[in-house]
């Protein structure tokens, strides 16, 4: 079975800096997708950036972009130019390539200060 | 474009009493997928639908619940009886094609009395 592990429950950062999140997972597949998603107070789940295994490029998304290492089975998150609005809880999430089953970490809530 | 639709957005209801979850899908989307979030287990996948037919029901908890997806721009997640346990927030999804990512709708939050 698949697992997602966000070690990091609770983090914050001052506003215009740049936070990383960590997420690692553990699968013996090859090809798959990686998520994270937003959960601000409101409660929505938001897409923030996917990444598909077989590439090697990591995805960027303005100012959100991943750090992909396969080997490591690693996937944090980077936000850059952090912002007031970033804050929220953000999970990272696995799917394997054919399969619709998706994995979700427990979550990381940040916290933008001013 | 308008998201994934859920209603209603709260409710709260008294145990025993049967609970039904609505969901349309975006237009178009031909997965569809009922997630349960809860702080304890987080978010699971409950059931999903490929062109409104249930494919992986593993995650419903028990027979107490159930799930049906009538066409294509509509499901019903059901709780008869509810339970105190049961309350949670749910989350309705859709997707194009597998490959395709999950689009979340805004959720219905759920109290069981």
């Amino acid at each position: 079975a698949q697992t997602v592990t966000q070690s990091q429950p609770e983090m914050s950062v001052q506003e215009a800096e740049t936070v990383t999140l960590s997420c690692t997972y553990d699968t013996s597949e090859n090809n798959y997708y990686l998520f994270w998603y937003k959960q601000p107070p409101s409660r929505q789940m938001i897409l923030v950036i996917r990444q598909e295994a077989y590439k090697q490029q990591n995805a960027t998304e303005n100012r959100f972009s991943v750090n992909f290492q396969k080997a490591a089975k690693s996937f944090s998150l980077k936000i850059s130019d952090s912002q007031l609005g970033d804050t929220a809880m953000y999970f990272c999430a696995f799917r394997k390539y054919n399969n619709n089953d998706m994995r979700f970490g427990a979550g990381t809530r940040l916290t933008v200060k001013p | 474009d308008a998201g994934v639709i859920q209603s209603p957005r709260h409710e709260v209801t008294e145990m025993g009493q049967e609970v039904t979850l609505r969901c349309k899908p975006i237009s178009g989307h031909d997965y569809l997928f009922w997630y349960r979030q809860t702080m304890m287990r987080g978010l699971e996948l409950l059931i999903y639908f490929n062109n409104n037919v249930p494919i992986d029901d593993s995650g419903m908890p028990e027979d107490r619940f159930s799930a049906k997806m009538p066409n294509a721009s509509f499901s019903t997640l059901k709780i008869q009886p509810s339970e105190p346990r049961d309350s949670a927030v749910y989350f309705c999804a859709s997707s194009y094609r597998v490959s395709q990512p999950q689009h979340f709708g805004d959720g219905t939050r759920l109290s069981i009395l």
